[in-house]
């Protein structure tokens, strides 16, 4: 069974550089894309990017400017680097899989990990 | 990017009652290549993570109720649950995967009547 961990800091200052890990069990790391999702208190779901093993990426442009997604996969884990975070960027942040290389639709999820920027 | 609107916004069905959530695409997410619908279906309950119900606009996942069903083709789609449970009550989301960025409809709250 496929397990997904998130872990963050909780509480980052505005202007500072939010960043959570996912931890992966199960599966095969190596056979998948990797991506992150976030969802403001109340609100839907925006997907911020993905990472495959071999390092490669893929950003929303909404974001993208302000975005590092990295894997390491020694451990099993990749991450995510958020620049210049500002309330807006208040999130439960989840960590996803691709279900495969042609199947983009998310078959696990991670339980999310809240970031709160706030000063 | 590709939009994606779902309505309605909130749903109120009586147990037992069939309740239907519709999500229309911007652009179509129909691959002509292998005739496949790049569009998903999740629920999301409080305080959990979305699941994921149906890909390809109509596949259930393993281990979904048959009451769950999805169809469509091209920019309409619908999520139908035949028989309301109580277990149902949730938000549900639309997700294309056609193209980057992957984009999710706004979420339809489903509650009973």
């Amino acid at each position: 069974q496929v397990q997904l961990q998130e872990s963050g800091p909780g509480l980052v200052k505005p202007s500072e550089t939010l960043s959570v890990t996912c931890a992966v069990s199960g599966g095969s790391f190596r056979s998948n894309y990797w991506s992150w999702i976030r969802q403001p208190p109340g609100k839907g779901l925006e997907w911020i990017g993905y990472i495959y093993y071999r390092g490669s990426t893929s950003s929303n442009p909404s974001l993208k400017s302000r975005i590092t997604i990295s894997v390491d996969t020694s451990k099993n884990q990749f991450s995510l680097q958020l620049s210049s975070v500002t309330a807006a960027d208040t999130a439960v942040y989840y960590c996803a899989r691709h279900h495969d290389s042609i199947s983009f639709f998310f078959d696990y999820w991670g339980q999310g990990t809240l970031v709160t920027v706030s000063s | 990017d590709i939009v994606m609107t779902q309505s309605p916004d909130s749903l109120a069905v009586s147990l037992g009652e069939r309740a239907t959530i519709n999500c229309k695409s911007s652009q179509s997410v129909l691959y002509s290549s292998n005739n496949k619908n790049y569009l998903a279906w999740y629920q999301q309950k409080p305080r959990q993570p979305p699941k994921l119900l149906i890909y390809w606009a109509s596949t259930r996942e393993s281990g979904v109720p048959d009451r769950f069903s999805g169809s469509g083709s091209g920019t309409d789609f619908t999520l139908t649950i035949s028989s309301l449970q109580a277990e149902d009550v949730a938000v549900y989301y639309c997700q294309q995967y056609y193209g980057t960025p992957y984009t999710f409809g706004q979420g339809t709250k489903l509650e009973i009547k």
